[in-house]
C-alpha cells in the first residue's frame, strides 16, 4: 500500500512569496490534517480537512490556507512568506480508526 | 502542560530489545497512549497504540501497567535504522485531532 506523498520535497523561497504545498493521502483515507515542525516550536498544528471541508484549525495566521479535493489529496498554501515559515510542512492521512500516518514532509526554506 | 514524561536519551545495542519508558500519571479513562517516532529530517512514523491491554504489531510491543500510569515500548531486535526520537502521547481518538509531541526520548541504535 503506497504511503502518503508530499511534492515537493524541499523548497526555497524568498520573502514575500507565496507557496502551494501538495500532500496525497492513503488509498480511503478521508481526513488530511496538516502540520508545522520546527526545531523551536516543535509540532504545530495547522488544519485538518475531511471529505473537502476543514473540520479543524489551529493558531495560524490567515497567510496560511488549504484545500481538499474530492479525490482526498490536498493542497496548503502560505502567501507572503516570511523568514520564520521556515520549517518542515507535514501532511497526515487519517484512517477510520484514528490512526494518523505522516508523509516525508516538505522542507522550506524562506530567504 | 506535558501529559507525558519521558527519559531524554537512551542507548540500545543492535539485535538487542529497547525499552523505552513513558510516565502518564494524569491519563484519564478514555486515553489511549500512542507511541511515534520521527527519524531525522523524516515525517513522524506511526507506531502502535493501546488503552489498557497489551498490543503487540510488527514494528513493536506496548506495555501498558495495570493503574495505566505508565507504559513501555519495546522494539525485540533493535537495529540501526531505528536510532530516531520516540515520542508518547496520550489522546482519545476521534476526539483529540491534533497531535503534540513533547520532547520525547532520542534513542540511539549502536553497533
Amino acid at each position: 500500500k503506497a504511503g502518503v506523498t508530499q511534492t515537493p520535497r524541499y523548497l526555497i523561497k524568498t520573502r514575500g512569496q507565496q507557496v502551494t504545498l501538495s500532500c496525497s493521502p492513503i488509498s480511503g483515507h478521508r481526513s488530511v490534517s496538516w502540520y508545522q515542525q520546527t526545531p523551536g516550536q516543535g509540532l504545530q498544528f495547522l488544519f485538518e480537512y475531511f471529505s473537502e471541508t476543514q473540520r479543524n484549525k489551529g493558531n495560524f495566521p490567515g497567510r496560511f490556507s488549504g484545500r481538499q479535493f474530492s479525490n482526498s489529496r490536498s493542497e496548503m498554501n502560505v502567501s507572503t512568506l516570511e523568514l520564520g515559515d521556515s520549517a518542515l510542512y507535514l501532511c497526515a492521512s487519517t484512517n477510520r480508526v484514528d490512526e494518523q500516518y505522516f508523509g516525508p514532509g516538505t522542507r522550506l526554506t524562506v530567504t | 502542560d506535558a501529559k507525558t514524561t519521558q527519559p531524554p536519551s537512551m542507548d540500545c545495542a543492535e539485535g538487542r530489545a529497547a525499552n523505552l519508558p513513558c510516565n502518564h500519571s494524569t491519563i484519564s479513562g478514555n486515553e489511549y497512549v500512542y507511541w511515534y517516532r520521527q527519524i531525522h529530517s523524516q515525517g513522524p512514523q506511526y507506531i502502535i497504540h493501546g488503552l489498557k491491554n497489551n498490543e503487540t504489531n510488527e514494528m513493536a510491543s506496548l506495555i501498558i501497567t495495570e493503574d495505566r500510569k505508565s507504559s513501555t515500548l519495546i522494539l525485540p531486535h533493535a537495529t540501526l535504522r531505528d536510532t530516531a526520537v520516540y515520542y508518547c502521547i496520550v489522546r482519545v481518538p476521534l476526539r483529540d485531532y491534533k497531535l503534540s509531541f513533547g520532547a520525547g526520548t532520542t534513542v540511539t541504535v549502536r553497533a
